[in-house]
């Protein structure tokens, strides 16, 4: 049984550029979160998604956005990238979009942006 | 404001030296605390979920507690690869979303 994927693994920018990651969720799970992992830091919440809208968000600025498909799969697009912007990005997927559900991470994609 | 904080943020163990990680928290309502594990490159693993004081889980080598305020993660006669990042997260009522705050981490190192 698959887990959380994740592509690209790693990709590198150049600041002021668009970068689109990738997210297909565990099966059976129909909710995708994105969290943000800068370096020697916990995971910072970005967006959730189900049934393809954005049900929450943390505290980011509009140039994240993102997407979910009917098969459940995610996009997290970034515009104008910053060096701040420089971090691991993990997906999670999970059933339900409320309640004390576990969530499954995937391993990440890094960006670093130049 | 929610907060979440981990201590140490390092922890170096000799193979078989037990110790505990601390997760303290300032929320409105907790809804649950969780634990995961993270290896370098990879994603958060689920350990453990905790809902209400006084409950405890157990896994292996592991075990988690939780009070009002606090959670510890003890870890008994630890082995080498329980080398890990250790983060505690919690998540709050209100809101239609499974959204966790997470704390910075442990980092822990068990030499054999």
């Amino acid at each position: 049984d698959a887990g959380v994927t994740q592509s690209p693994t790693h990709l590198i920018k150049t600041r002021g550029q668009q970068v689109t990651l990738r997210c297909s969720p565990k099966s059976g799970h129909d909710t995708v979160s994105w969290y943000q992992q800068a370096l020697g830091q916990g995971p910072q919440f970005i967006f959730q998604y189900y049934e393809e809208e954005e049900r929450q968000r943390g505290n980011f600025p509009d140039r994240f956005s993102g997407h979910q498909f009917p098969n459940y799969s995610s996009e997290l697009n970034v515009n104008a990238l910053l060096l701040g912007d420089s971090a691991l990005y993990l997906c999670a997927s999970s059933w339900g979009a409320a309640g004390a559900n576990v969530l499954t991470f995937g391993a990440g994609s890094r960006l670093t942006v130049l | 404001e929610d907060q979440v904080t981990q201590s140490p943020e390092a922890l170096r163990l000799q193979e078989g030296e037990s110790s505990s990680l601390n997760c303290s928290y300032t929320v409105s309502g907790l809804r649950g605390l969780f634990w995961y594990r993270q290896d370098p490159g990879k994603g958060p693993e689920f350990l453990f979920t905790l809902y209400s004081a006084g409950e405890e889980k157990e896994k292996e080598r592991l075990k988690a507690t939780l009070t009002k305020k606090e959670s510890f993660l003890h870890i008994t006669a630890p082995k080498p690869e329980d080398s890990a990042t250790y983060l505690c997260a919690v998540q709050m009522y209100g809101g239609a979303t499974n959204k966790l705050i997470f704390g910075t981490g442990t980092l822990l190192a068990v030499q054999p």
